[in-house]
Formats: C-alpha cells, structure tokens, sequence
C-alpha cells in the first residue's frame, strides 16, 4: 500500500480564496483525522470521521473550514475564505479502527501558506 | 486539550544515549505514544506503551512510564545523526476515536 496519500504537497494561495486539500487514506482504514500544525500550537486535531461520518469536529477553528469524506477512500478539507493565520502544515492520518491499539498512519502533509 | 509537554530541543553527541521527557495530562490514557518526525515528512509510531507496563524496550529504543507523576521517557541508546527529528509523546483521546493529544515535540540534534 502506498500509504496516506495527500495533495497537494504545497499551496500558496492569496488571502480570501478558497483552498481544498484532500487525503486518501490506507485502504481499509475506518478512521481518518485531520490535524494542522503550527510552530505556535504544535499540532492539532482539527477533525475525526468513523465510516466516513464525522464523529468529532471540536477541533475546526471556524465556519470557514469544512470537511467532508464522501466516500471511504477520500476526504476534503476546505477553507474558505482562507486567511495568512491559516498557514500551516495540514496532516491526514487514518487508522484501522478506532482505538488505543492501532497505530496512526501519516501522510506527509500539505504545506499551506497564505498570502 | 490539554497540554502534553516536552522540553523543545534536546542535543546529544553521537554515540551517546539520549533521553527524551513528556508529561501528560489524562490519568485515564490506556496508550502513550512516541512519534517520529523528519524534516518534510509526516508523522511516523516509533513506539508505544500500554498504560500497565512500566517499561518497554524496542532495540535502542527504551519507554519509560510513571503513571502516579503522569510521566513518560523515551531513551534512545547510540544515537546517530540520523536519529535527528522532532520527537512527539502523544496519548489517545478516547472521545475523539483515540486521536492523538500531541505534545509540541521535542528536536533532537545528534553531532557527530
């Protein structure tokens, strides 16, 4: 497997557009999470679906960011209108299961930064 | 969530041992975690410790854990330059599917 798979690698974007990152996660995996991380908070969970539902979504900073997971091998998160404090290292992780004992697995990440 | 915290940077020659600290918050984490970060690069387990054990080794890799200070190490015996990374010590969220409440990482530099 070739493991969590997200695009793009980098976006740089202009203040006010929309910006869409998308993650396909390990096929098979029920859960996937969304995370950013920032020098300034680490990282954060911004969001958690189960089966492609969204189980936990505490974590989204604001009405401008939404995800989506249509269907198992694919999810969105969209911000818009983006802001400059939205740049950061967005991160996609899925698992298994839901659970203590299943490991996380990783993309690499979407470097965003906004302009 | 709550802060999970580590010291932000660590630096060890190479050869020596090194020796990572983490405090966490939720008395009630079944698992602690240890993730590895390279420069670019996701997130990668490097090790984990279930919350009854006190003590777990994986080759160079040593977990310590003392649940009564909510206190977690990870010993990296002869550390290599290719050990340099950002250390993670995270534990799972039961509410939130076990997502992980990371802390904001240790950096590690290994000098030849």
């Amino acid at each position: 497997d070739a493991g969590v798979i997200q695009s793009p690698r980098h976006e740089v974007t202009e203040m006010g557009q929309e910006v869409t990152l998308r993650c396909k996660p390990i096929s098979g995996h029920n859960s996937l999470f969304w995370y950013r991380q920032t020098m300034m908070r680490g990282l954060e969970l911004l969001i958690y679906f189960n089966n492609n539902v969204p189980i936990d979504d505490s974590g989204m900073p604001e009405d401008r960011f939404s995800a989506k997971m249509p269907n198992a091998s694919f999810s969105t998160l969209k911000i818009q209108p983006s802001e400059p404090r939205d740049s950061a290292v967005y991160f996609c992780a899925s698992t298994p299961r839901p659970g203590p004992d299943t490991e996380a697995f990783f993309g690499q990440g979407t470097r965003l930064t906004v302009v | 969530g709550e802060d999970v915290e580590q010291s932000l940077f660590l630096s060890v020659r190479e050869g020596d041992s090194s020796v990572i600290n983490c405090t966490y918050t939720d008395s009630s984490s079944t698992y602690l975690y240890w993730y590895k970060q390279e420069p670019g690069a996701g997130l990668q387990l490097l090790t984990y410790i279930f919350s009854n054990m006190d003590m777990k080794q994986d080759q160079r890799l040593t977990v310590l854990l003392n649940k009564k200070d909510k206190h977690l190490s990870l010993r990296i015996a002869d550390t290599q330059t290719g050990d340099s990374a950002i250390y993670f010590c995270a534990e799972g969220v039961r509410n939130s599917g076990y997502a992980l409440n990371f802390g904001k990482g240790t950096s590690l530099l290994v000098t030849p």
